[in-house]
């Protein structure tokens, strides 16, 4: 079975500028989780969706925001872009029906900020 | 913040030699998993252990569960040159579908 997809792998973008990440899941999961990894902070959580709905929310501000759609596939938008903001953005996908299921990562998109 | 703080942040090791990790965590937890992640790339699940189970061994890994030091350790037996990764563990709460990850340990297996 296919595994979690990430598109695009690579982005470079400037200040202020906004992006949208892609990710599909796993066929039949229904739970997407995105994470931010940079090497000053690690893996931070930013949220989770769940059939269609945002589930559990990280510590993150708004400009951060996502969606899931109706099979599953969800996309996550960051506006106004900082340097900051440069990291590996992870997807996960799980059946989210109970406590700390495994979660099924993709290969990221690597995010440059210039 | 973290639930999951591993032990050593760095371990260079020689192939053919153990490596062991450990994992130190605050709250009671249902479960904790151990991920691997290669340079830059996705994690990749390990293996899960339930706050039931004390230990368990998938090929040549084993993980033990000590829930009254709320530790668990990760030994990977005679390592290679590709076990070279980041390890992570993630421990999962009650009432929380996500586990929260720890900043994991870096190792590198020298050939």
């Amino acid at each position: 079975k296919a595994g979690v997809t990430q598109t695009p792998r690579y982005l470079i973008k400037t200040r202020g500028q906004q992006v949208t990440l892609s990710c599909s899941p796993i066929s039949g999961h229904r739970s997407v989780s995105w994470y931010q990894q940079t090497p000053g902070q690690g893996l931070q959580f930013l949220f989770e969706y769940f059939s269609e709905t945002q589930r559990n929310k990280g510590n993150f501000p708004g400009r951060f925001s996502g969606r899931q759609f109706s099979n599953s596939r969800s996309e996550m938008n960051v506006s106004t872009l900082e340097l900051g903001d440069s990291a590996l953005y992870l997807c996960a996908s799980s059946f989210g029906i109970r406590d700390g299921d495994t979660q099924y990562f993709g290969p990221g998109t690597r995010l440059t900020v210039l | 913040s973290q639930q999951g703080e591993e032990d050593p942040q760095a371990l260079s090791i020689q192939e053919g030699e153990n490596a062991t990790m450990n994992c130190s965590y605050k709250t009671s937890i249902n479960n904790l998993q151990w991920y691997r992640q290669n340079s830059g790339r996705g994690l990749v699940h390990l293996i899960l252990i339930r706050s039931n189970e004390r230990e368990k061994h998938s090929g040549r890994l084993r993980v033990t569960l000590d829930t009254s030091k709320k530790s668990s350790s990760l030994l990977i037996t005679a390592s290679r040159a590709a076990d070279t990764a980041s390890y992570f563990c993630a421990t999962a709460s009650g009432g929380s579908y996500i586990p929260t990850f720890g900043r994991g340990t870096s190792l590198i297996v020298h050939p």
